[in-house]
């Protein structure tokens, strides 16, 4: 069983929708969760960062970490065109620990 | 948020050659930078760990031999690919820790724009 398990997608939505992506993880010392976004060809770029579990918004983003079931979610309201991209969910036990990245989900907004 | 460049952004080489990379973070003061690769359609792989000042810790089945890592100052790391060779092509990405504009919090890691390597 992998650390970290995400499902890949694609996945593909209209433009205004609300998109909901999700991990599962099976480690329960995973403390910090954080989700990053990243464009083709381009490094990624940090959207949520949050620390056990509880719920965290900002703008148009929330993210979700139920530690009770090792599942994190971000939802994205009001989706965008710029907002397709692969969001890859990550995690780890302590400040300095290495991250472990899910596999990422291509998600594309159609006009 | 914090800034992270990388140099080049893209290199081809021919098979064989040495190719060096260099990841710097440039408004804030990286301890701790990372190294990954990421294959077409694939998530991040760590390859290695590296602290200023300290030999690189290296992730499971990573030649430390091939992919030399120095970390010689708080805003400088290097990644060396020596002798490359085709199933060396991928892309290469740092981070570094630093302060997050986002949570306030003092070890988020930013990622660099990534390296392109191609070995012919």
């Amino acid at each position: 069983q992998k650390e970290v398990e995400q499902d890949p997608g694609p996945l593909s939505v209209p433009e205004g929708a609300i998109v909901s992506l999700n991990c599962t993880y099976s480690n329960s010392a995973f403390q910090y969760f954080m989700w990053y976004r990243q464009y083709s060809r381009k490094g990624p770029e940090l959207l949520m960062y949050t620390y056990s579990s509880g719920n965290k918004e900002d703008g148009r983003f929330t993210a979700q970490v139920d530690k009770s079931s090792k599942y994190i979610s971000l939802f994205i309201r009001d989706s965008q065109p710029s907002d397709s991209a692969t969001y890859l969910c990550a995690m780890r036990k302590t400040s300095y620990d290495k991250v472990i990245f899910g596999p990422g989900t291509s998600l594309s907004v159609i006009p | 948020g914090a800034v992270v460049s990388q140099h080049p952004s893209r290199v081809i080489c021919k098979s064989g050659t040495s190719v060096k990379i260099e990841c710097r973070s440039l408004d804030f003061q990286a301890t701790t930078m990372f190294w990954y690769r990421q294959f077409p359609k694939q998530s991040l792989m760590l390859m290695a760990t590296s602290n200023e000042g300290s030999k690189a810790t290296y992730e499971q089945g990573v030649e430390k031999d091939k992919f030399l890592i120095n970390h010689a100052s708080l805003t400088l790391s290097t990644l060396t690919v020596t002798s490359a060779h085709p199933e060396d092509s991928s892309f290469y990405i740092c981070s570094g820790i630093g302060t997050s504009g986002i949570s306030g919090a003092t070890d988020t890691q930013y990622f660099g724009p990534g390296t392109r390597l191609t070995v012919l």
